[in-house]
């Protein structure tokens, strides 16, 4: 199947930082890009969508000047947590649509970024 | 999109069939039914999905009832390495259309 990748799979910063994680469709152009949260043992939390060229469209109580996203290539996301604090601790993931799939294209997901806040 | 239902958990015996049941009661007509699979810190793993009709890989079998409100995922031959956490998904389509995950089936492989 297609390639998500992400980058870095694990990151510690200090409060206050910003955090900045890449996600590539590797052997695929991907129009839409999706990002979760997984707090731990919970399940996967939509963060936003992501379009190329195009503003991110967030879900219902994500900050979007918390969370910046940036889609600016059909194989590059990126997701930003910015002035991040201890409670943004968390796995991010992201996932890919490719077009070529079936039912209006398959979603690939990345191997996720583990961030820890100090 | 439409919800499901899963049980919390279930196990099995390495080298049996593993059966996840899911409920979809609500599902629109044009909503496909996907799993995805998460084994712990990784990504989600697409395992299959299908509309209405039974679907077939190298990895689990879909059955889905004429009525299409509940579907089985079935591993025919699960192995240590299938423990994970199981979701059923239903869809729409379109450019747009997104994941929405529940809680998952934990399934536990035993030797």
């Amino acid at each position: 199947g297609a390639v998500v990748s992400q980058h870095p799979s694990r990151v510690i910063c200090k409060s206050g930082t910003s955090v900045k994680i890449e996600c590539r469709s590797l052997d695929f152009q991907a129009t839409t890009m999706f990002w979760y949260r997984q707090f731990p043992k919970q399940s996967l939390m939509l963060m936003a969508t992501s379009n190329e060229g195009s503003k991110a469209t967030y879900e219902q109580g994500v900050e979007k000047d918390k969370f910046l996203i940036n889609h600016a290539s059909l194989t590059l996301s990126t997701l930003t947590v910015t002035s991040a604090h201890p409670e943004d601790s968390s796995f991010y993931i992201c996932s890919a649509r490719d077009p070529s799939g079936l039912a209006d294209g398959e979603l690939f997901f990345g191997e996720g970024s583990r961030l820890t806040v100090l | 999109d439409a919800k499901t239902t899963q049980p919390p958990s279930m196990d099995c015996a390495e080298g049996r069939a593993a059966n996840l049941p899911c409920n979809h009661s609500t599902i629109s007509g044009n909503e496909y039914v996907y799993w995805y699979r998460q084994i712990h810190s990784q990504g989600p793993q697409y395992i299959i999905h299908g509309l209405k009709n039974n679907e077939t890989n190298e990895m689990a079998s879909l059955i889905i009832t004429e009525d299409r409100k509940s579907s089985t995922l079935i591993l025919p031959h699960a192995t240590l390495r299938d423990t994970a956490v199981y979701y059923c998904i239903v869809r729409t389509t379109g450019a747009n259309s997104k994941l929405t995950f529940g809680k998952g089936i934990t399934l536990s492989v035993r030797p």
